[in-house]
């Protein structure tokens, strides 16, 4: 599958506990982008990363969340002591190292957290 | 700062009914637009998109014209169909700026038989 790969599709976590979601870009992107949907709500972007750069977070919530995308590995979501406002669907998407602001986004189908 | 509004759903339509769903933007430069589409379960699917003033996108049998004057991109199909049923997102993004795509709410639409 060439496509955005998104791991795990469904994570459950007790209040208090952390979550990683992970995403592979597709293969030749170099860009990666996360996006969260609040139940009833769009998609709301939370930061724009290239490899081993973040180049906007004004999207992320200034406490518990942070992303990494390493020079080799997928990007990384982590979200510190999780409480029950974050339960969403967590999109990864990317786009070709060279774009040239098509605004086309190859989204994955999603990393969806339900905190109990 | 760059804003995309649609009309709020859900819209139930009938097998083979004409489907128009609003979509303005407000922008500080000149954006181009898109419409994304987000099947049950699945990540988002770019629908068509548009690049210019009065430039027409279309795609398996919905279209979209850009008006500037009005600032608005409104989707449209003539017959919709049951596997039409999805959630419509509208979205731009701006011209010169990296992918920083900004999204509508998201308009769910019903189709029944």
């Amino acid at each position: 599958n060439a496509g955005v790969m998104q791991n795990p599709r469904h994570l459950v976590r007790r209040r208090g506990q952390e979550a990683r979601l992970r995403c592979s870009p597709m293969k030749g992107h170099s860009h990666v982008y996360w996006y969260r949907q609040l139940p009833e709500e769009g998609l709301k972007f939370m930061v724009y990363l290239q490899k081993e750069n973040i180049i906007d977070e004004s999207g992320m919530p200034k406490e518990r969340f942070s992303a990494e995308f390493p020079k080799e590995g997928p990007s990384i979501l982590r979200i510190q002591q999780v409480v029950r406002g974050d339960s969403a669907a967590y999109f990864c998407a990317s786009s070709p190292t060279f774009a040239k602001n098509t605004g086309e986004l190859f989204f994955g189908e999603g990393s969806r957290l339900t905190v109990l | 700062g760059d804003s995309v509004t649609q009309m709020e759903g859900p819209v139930t339509l009938s097998e083979e009914a004409f489907l128009t769903i609003n979509c303005t933007y407000t922008a500080t430069g000149y954006p181009s637009l898109f419409w994304y589409v987000q099947y049950p379960g699945e990540g988002l699917q770019l629908l068509l998109k548009a690049t210019k003033a009065d430039d027409k996108g279309s795609n398996k049998g919905f279209e979209a014209t850009y008006r500037k004057e009005t600032t608005s991109f409104h989707l449209e199909k003539g017959s919709v169909q049951v596997s039409d049923s999805a959630v419509y997102f509208c979205a731009l993004i701006l011209t010169g700026g990296y992918q920083k795509v900004t999204f509508g709410t998201g308009t769910k639409l019903q189709v029944i038989p």
